[in-house]
C-alpha cells in the first residue's frame, strides 16, 4: 500500500492555459473523489467515481473542469481555460465502499495561476 | 443542501485539554469524521461516529449527538505536534461523499 499519489505536486500556469492533474489511487480502493481546497478553508467537493463511473459531480463545477477515470484505476482532472479563481490546492481521495468508508487523501496539486 | 459548522481557530497549553465542537445539517446522515490535517499536508482521518455516543481512541475521543446535528472531538494531552487544523465531515444519506466544515485551527503553546 503505497497510498494516493498524485502528480504533479506544484504546477504554475498563465491564465487562460490548460492544466492536467493525475491521480493514483490505493489499488483496491474502488472509489475516488477529487477536492479543492483553498488557505484556511477545509476540502471543497468537486467529484467522485466508483470504479470507472462517474456518479456524482458538484453544482458548483464549471464546464470548464473535466474529470475521468477510463479504466477504474487513475484519474485525471483538466481545467480549461484557466482562471485566477482556480488557483487553490487540488486533492484527490480513494476508499473502498464500506458502511465507515473512510477517505485517503494524496498530498494534492497546487495550482497557482498567474 | 448540507452545512457544516466549527470554530475557526483555538489556543491551548501543552498538557492542556481543548474540545472542538462541530454542528451540521444534511440532507439525511450517515457518518460524521474528523481528519487532522497539518499545514501543507494531507489530511488524515482520525475518527468516524455513526451512533450517538463517545468513540475513544487514545487521547482522541470524538463525541456525537444525532437528534442535536452535534459532534465535538475531544484532544486530551496536548502535544505541540497536535498543532494543525481539525476537520468535521458529514456524510449524507444521498451519495458517498464527505462534505467537510471549515477547518478549526489549533495552536498548542508551550
Amino acid at each position: 500500500d503505497t497510498g494516493v499519489s498524485q502528480d504533479p505536486r506544484h504546477k504554475i500556469t498563465k491564465r487562460g492555459q490548460n492544466v492536467t492533474f493525475r491521480c493514483d489511487p490505493i489499488s483496491e480502493h474502488n472509489r475516488l473523489y477529487w477536492y479543492r481546497q483553498t488557505l484556511g478553508q477545509g476540502p471543497e467537493f468537486l467529484t467522485y467515481f466508483q470504479n470507472e463511473a462517474q456518479l456524482e459531480k458538484s453544482r458548483l463545477l464549471s464546464d470548464r473542469f473535466s474529470a475521468e477515470r477510463p479504466k477504474g484505476s487513475f484519474s485525471t482532472l483538466e481545467i480549461q481555460r484557466t482562471e485566477q479563481g482556480d488557483s487553490a490546492m487540488y486533492l484527490c481521495a480513494s476508499s473502498f465502499s464500506a458502511t465507515n468508508e473512510k477517505l485517503f487523501f494524496g498530498s494534492g496539486t497546487q495550482l497557482s495561476v498567474l | 443542501g448540507q452545512n457544516i459548522d466549527q470554530p475557526t481557530e483555538m489556543t491551548a497549553t501543552e498538557g492542556a485539554i481543548v474540545q472542538i465542537n462541530c454542528t451540521y445539517q444534511t440532507s439525511g446522515f450517515n457518518g460524521l469524521f474528523w481528519y487532522q490535517q497539518h499545514a501543507g499536508e494531507a489530511p488524515t482521518f482520525l475518527s468516524y461516529n455513526v451512533l450517538d455516543g463517545l468513540e475513544e481512541k487514545g487521547r482522541f475521543s470524538s463525541f456525537l449527538s444525532r437528534s442535536k446535528g452535534y459532534s465535538y472531538l475531544l484532544l486530551k494531552e496536548l502535544q505541540m505536534k497536535d498543532s494543525a487544523s481539525y476537520l468535521c465531515a458529514a456524510r449524507g444519506a444521498a451519495g458517498n461523499k464527505l462534505t467537510f466544515g471549515g477547518g478549526t485551527r489549533v495552536l498548542v503553546k508551550p
